[in-house]
């Protein structure tokens, strides 16, 4: 079966922009996380979405929000966009937390 | 929050060798997984273990949830080993902290 896939693979957009990243599930996860991995900070939670409702929120600034539709596929956006906020932007699914993730491929971005 | 501790950091090995990683935590948790991160960046899954013990191939994971650590081993290392491990754990479903890995290095 698929796997989880992120779109786009790579990104670079300038400061002050903004960005969507895209994530679609396995086929029947209704559950979505999104982590933040830079060298300085590690793998970070970003949130997660349940059933279109997010669940969870992890510590960072009102710039960085997501959502959830109705097949579950979720975005997450980031607006106005500053240097730091390069990383890699992982997704990962799972049938129902806490039950084992599954992550995409990433998509890493670049701040220029 | 909670604090995930992994050992040790950076692990060097010659093919062949066996190792151990420590992934010590320091509350009760719901979940623990164990990833390895591709040189692409792509974490994968290799064991879901919130306790007990399971084995896959060469790898194995042991964790004592009473005594809030996991260990990963690793036997008869080959260069595909390489790369980074990660520990996951939940408190709140769908939410991971992760430490801050272990590097192992295969030489051949």
């Amino acid at each position: 079966k698929a796997g989880v896939t992120q779109t786009p693979r790579y990104l670079i957009k300038t400061r002050g922009q903004q960005v969507t990243l895209s994530c679609s599930p396995i086929s029947g996860h209704r559950s979505v996380s999104w982590y933040q991995q830079t060298p300085g900070q590690g793998l970070q939670f970003l949130f997660e979405y349940f059933s279109e409702t997010q669940r969870n929120k992890g510590n960072f600034p009102g710039r960085f929000s997501g959502r959830q539709f109705s097949n579950s596929r979720s975005e997450m956006n980031v607006s106005t966009l500053e240097l730091g906020d390069s990383a890699l932007y992982l997704c990962a699914s799972s049938l129902m937390a806490p039950d084992g993730y599954t992550f995409g491929s990433g998509t890493r971005l670049t701040v220029v | 929050g909670i604090q995930v501790e992994q050992s040790p950091p950076d692990l060097i090995l010659q093919e062949g060798a066996n190792s151990t990683l420590r992934c010590n935590f320091s509350d009760s948790v719901n979940n623990l997984q164990w990833f390895h991160q591709n040189p692409w960046g792509q974490l994968i899954n290799l064991f879901y273990i919130p306790s007990g013990t399971k084995q896959n191939g060469r790898l194995s994971a042991t964790t004592v949830a009473t005594e809030r650590y996991s260990l990963l081993y690793i036997s008869s290392s080959q260069t595909t080993d390489s790369g980074v491990y990660f520990c996951a754990v939940d408190v709140y479903a769908g939410k991971s902290t992760f430490g801050d890995g272990t590097t192992l290095t295969v030489k051949p």
